[in-house]
């Protein structure tokens, strides 16, 4: 069954330094999404990507974030200088277009660790 | 702006126990209801969606959830609760048609003790 992977799985950084979270949707899925998960707290929409733009963003995607599909099966999510409330779990997910269904399926996660 | 509350931030169960969460959702137009389920240390699986149709809808491992619109609910069950459902459990909506935002709720932690 195909699925969304995302890597790396952990990510540790500096304060003030630049990641990329990189994600791997499903080959024939249209929409693109990223979502975090600080610990303990619920799941947060951060951005919908469709059509090589941005459709929506959420108010925790400020201009620190960015996200990018560089070629046909990549899409990811960059912080440029991260903070430490950066640190979270970090969701891929992507859906189809058919009818009004949109299921999103989601990745395994990357845990981003901002010391 | 779409909004998801789940009435039970912990709940501990025995085994064969039956499971009832609660989930209310605040949308104005047609939305989307989904329950996903986070066991430890992995990621969000799906267990049951709703889109249209029948509102008693079946997902996998034997949970079921009922769509009641007038009361902006959708409440997840599982007549007999196993060991195994030791989970993080996220009531979700999304707005229907186009892409979706999907907004989830704050979770409720299960613990079933064997």
């Amino acid at each position: 069954e195909p699925e969304v992977t995302q890597t790396p799985s952990h990510q540790v950084t500096q304060m003030g330094q630049e990641v990329i979270l990189r994600c791997v949707p499903i080959s024939n899925h249209l929409y693109f999404y990223w979502y975090r998960q600080i610990l303990g707290q619920k799941v947060e929409f951060l951005v919908s990507f469709y059509n090589n733009e941005i459709s929506e963003k959420s108010e925790i995607f400020d201009d620190q974030f960015s996200v990018e599909r560089p070629d046909g099966s990549n899409f990811t999510l960059k912080i440029r200088s991260t903070k430490l409330e950066d640190s979270a779990m970090y969701f891929c997910a992507s859906s189809d277009l058919s009818g009004s269904r949109h299921e999103q399926f989601f990745g395994p996660g990357t845990r981003l660790t901002v010391l | 702006a779409q909004s998801v509350s789940q009435h039970n931030h912990h709940v501990i169960l025995s085994e064969a126990a039956s499971l009832e969460l609660g989930c209310n959702y605040s949308y104005g137009g047609t939305v989307n209801l989904f329950w996903y389920v986070q066991y430890p240390g992995q990621h969000l699986q799906l267990l049951l969606k709703y889109f249209s149709g029948d509102p008693l809808v079946k997902g996998i491992k034997g949970f079921e959830a009922e769509f009641i619109k007038s009361k902006f609910s959708f409440n997840l069950r599982k007549p007999s609760v196993q060991w195994s459902d030791t989970a993080e459990y996220f009531c979700a909506v999304a707005n229907s048609g186009g892409y979706q935002k999907v907004t989830f709720g704050t979770g409720t932690k299960l613990q079933v003790i064997p």
